[in-house]
């Protein structure tokens, strides 16, 4: 099983600073099955970055995704408040086929 | 636009099995893989499994031994059955569409979850 592993647990920055969040593979992932998703509050998973670098449709050019073999980032450049949410990254790969890692919550001061 | 909206019972007892429907509007269930995933406080995000439309499945060998995942392409739903249910069930479970390139994978659009408690 693929464990994803992901810190910090929780960023707190004020509004325009870069967020830096680091997703870690107990085993090699295949960059094409990696991806980061955004969750607000009494909501679903939204997805944010596919294939590790890909943004989604209408996800803002601030988010960025990077990494390979276990090692995986996730950057906000310039936080704005409504970035404020949890992240989760998730891979896809052998059995279980599907995991996510625990999430980093980001908090806007 | 696909939109993706689970029901059924909000509580179920102890031992008993727990169904979920996902209805699929907006877009076909054909071609796709259409999956359940669920989370708690504890454990977070845990896929479930997933079935293509033409009723091909894979599940999480966590759940294997209880769980059935069907679909019904001439209504656009799938549904979820997991049975022998306990406390450590309770959770919101959300129904998901997986989109498969070549290249690669990911889930793009999710149901708005419901929320599963299992007790008597």
């Amino acid at each position: 099983e693929v464990v994803l592993t992901q810190s910090p647990g929780t960023l707190s920055l004020s509004p325009g600073e870069r967020a830096t969040l680091s997703c870690r593979a107990s085993q090699s992932v295949n960059t094409n099955y990696l991806a980061w998703y955004q969750q607000k509050p009494g909501q679903p998973p939204s997805l944010l970055i596919y294939a590790t670098s890909n943004r989604a449709t209408g996800i803002p050019d601030r988010f960025s995704g990077s990494g390979s073999g276990t090692n995986f980032t996730l950057t906000i450049s310039g936080l704005e408040p409504e970035d404020s949410a949890v992240y989760h990254c998730q891979q896809y790969g052998n059995s279980p086929v599907v995991t996510f890692g625990p999430g980093t919550k980001v908090e806007i001061k | 636009q696909a939109h993706l909206q689970e029901s059924g019972p909000g509580l179920v007892k102890p031992s008993e099995t727990l169904s979920l429907t996902c209805a699929v509007s907006g877009a076909s269930l054909s071609g796709y893989y259409w999956s359940w995933i669920r989370q708690t406080p504890g454990k977070g995000l845990e896929w479930i499994g997933f079935i293509h439309s033409n009723g091909m499945s894979t599940y999480n060998p966590s759940f294997k031994s209880r769980l059935t995942i069907s679909v019904d392409t001439s209504t656009n739903q799938f549904s979820l059955r997991l049975s022998s249910v306990t406390a450590a069930d309770t959770a919101v479970y959300y129904c998901a569409r997986q989109e498969r390139t070549l290249t690669t994978r990911y889930f793009d659009y999710w149901g708005q979850g419901i929320l599963v408690t299992v007790s008597s």
